[in-house]
């Protein structure tokens, strides 16, 4: 069945250092893929989403590259803020209905 | 605001009991799914319904129950109580079913159950 892999956190980094948090999946067929984000005490928002292979989504400054050679969905960002604390979570979408989740990385941002 | 809305944001009940959480999906969404986020299991997919219609389960215990009505809100029911059913449990909605699987989610910002 489908799969979502993330990077075990937690993560803390200093403000305006770079981020990558890593993501691999395994799925058959061409599943979209997404990240989430967890504000403190908030639902999930979707923060940015790739269709097809190769396809970037970018929000906010974040980015993310469809990889199907390598079955991956990495989120970068060149600059954190305080503000990005929150927990992030990788998922994709197949054929069937439901959203897979990664565990989740919660991501904390010093000043 | 999402557009999902779920209530109530907070319940605390006793083992044993039975409680019901409720979700209005954003205008226009016919698809309803539920997730139970708990600290050691993570995310995980409960049930869907599109248009009334049950059509996906995933790790929903069989103390657990779903319908969707015909004005398409939704309401997980969580009888027999335990320790262990502490959790946030979001609802989502989308606006496609099978089809469309590019589409994201919509999230309620959650009910947390504390059963003590």
């Amino acid at each position: 069945g489908n799969s979502v892999t993330q990077m075990e956190g937690p993560v803390t980094l200093s403000e305006e250092a770079f981020l990558t948090i890593n993501c691999t999946y395994t799925a058959t067929g061409y599943p979209s893929l997404f990240w989430y984000v967890q504000y403190p005490g908030e639902g999930l928002q979707l923060l940015l989403k790739a269709t097809k292979a190769d396809d970037k989504g970018s929000n906010k400054g974040f980015e993310a590259t469809y990889r199907k050679e390598t079955t991956s969905f990495h989120l970068e960002k060149g600059s954190v803020q305080v503000s990005d604390s929150a927990v992030y979570f990788c998922a994709l979408r197949g054929g069937a209905q439901k959203l897979v989740f990664g565990q989740g990385t919660r991501l904390t941002i010093n000043p | 605001d999402s557009g999902v809305t779920q209530t109530p944001k907070h319940l605390i009940t006793a083992t044993g009991q039975r409680v019901t959480l409720r979700c209005s999906p954003r205008s226009g969404d016919l698809s309803v799914y539920w997730y139970q986020q708990s600290l050691d299991q993570g995310l995980q997919f409960l049930i869907q319904y599109y248009n009334g219609e049950e059509r996906a389960k995933g790790n929903i215990l069989e103390r657990f129950s779903a319908q969707q009505f015909p004005d398409l809100h939704s309401e997980l029911n969580l009888s027999s109580l335990e320790l262990g059913d502490s959790a946030l449990y979001f609802c989502a909605s989308s606006s496609r079913d099978r089809v469309f699987a590019h589409y994201g989610y919509t999230f309620g910002s959650g009910t947390r159950l504390t059963v003590v």
